[in-house]
């Protein structure tokens, strides 16, 4: 089946760094990638669409500025959360779907799971 | 904005049935998605349903009625390893899922 791929799983850092996370589709190419918020004990959040060679579509309310997304290839896209602090503490997932299929199920890498000090 | 609506919790012991209703009132409907989260782990595909009726495969199946805006996940013949969160989440016009808060099931001996 799909494979999607998310590094890190875990990111410990101090207020203020940078933090950069990567979403691999390994057995099949993405045209449109996805990244989603999960606080404790609530749902995905969908917080970016991230299509390949174009700018990332944000959700209402994401700020774009704050929230980096790079989807330079068709298996890859990345999220830097800049100059991040304690209230961007949270689980963030990514997903994928194959491209032009339209029924197909997004699926989802492990997760990250970043904590601000 | 999009609604959707599954109940939080729900406790059923080992080898019964569990029924998980989902409702949804969105912008746009291309089809609804069932997904398992168990606790610190990301989603995985459990089912999809684009027209009415019922999909079944082995133990869990679901039924989507779309003039009802309606879905249900039945879990059959529970075991220990379903306790997890199941996720409702509909596709809309473009690839964007909208998740419900998802309902925590858990299973007792």
């Amino acid at each position: 089946g799909a494979v999607v791929s998310q590094h890190p799983s875990w990111v410990i850092c101090k207020s203020g760094t940078s933090v950069k996370i990567e979403c691999r589709s390994l057995d099949f190419q993405a045209t449109t990638m996805f990244w989603y918020r999960q606080f404790p004990k609530q749902s995905l959040m969908l917080m970016a669409t991230s299509n390949e060679g174009s700018k990332a579509t944000y959700e209402q309310g994401v700020e774009k500025d704050k929230f980096l997304i790079n989807h330079a290839s068709l298996t890859l896209s990345t999220l830097t959360v800049t100059s991040a602090h304690p209230e961007d503490s949270s689980f963030y997932i990514c997903s994928a779907r194959e491209g032009g299929r339209e029924a197909q199920p997004q699926h989802f890498g492990d997760g990250t799971r970043l904590s601000i000090l | 904005g999009q609604n959707i609506d599954q109940p939080t919790e729900m406790t059923a012991t080992e080898g019964a049935i569990v029924q998980i209703n989902c409702t949804y009132q969105t912008s746009g409907f291309n089809g609804l998605f069932w997904y398992q989260q168990h606790a610190g782990e990301a989603p995985t595909f459990l089912s999809y349903n684009v027209l009415d009726g019922l999909e079944e495969k082995g133990r869990f199946s679901s039924f989507l009625s779309r003039s009802k805006g309606y879905s249900y996940l039945l879990l059959k013949e529970l075991q220990m390893k379903d306790s997890a969160s199941y996720l409702c989440a509909v596709l809309l016009g473009d690839y964007k899922l909208s998740f419900g808060a998802g309902t925590t099931v858990t299973v007792r001996a």
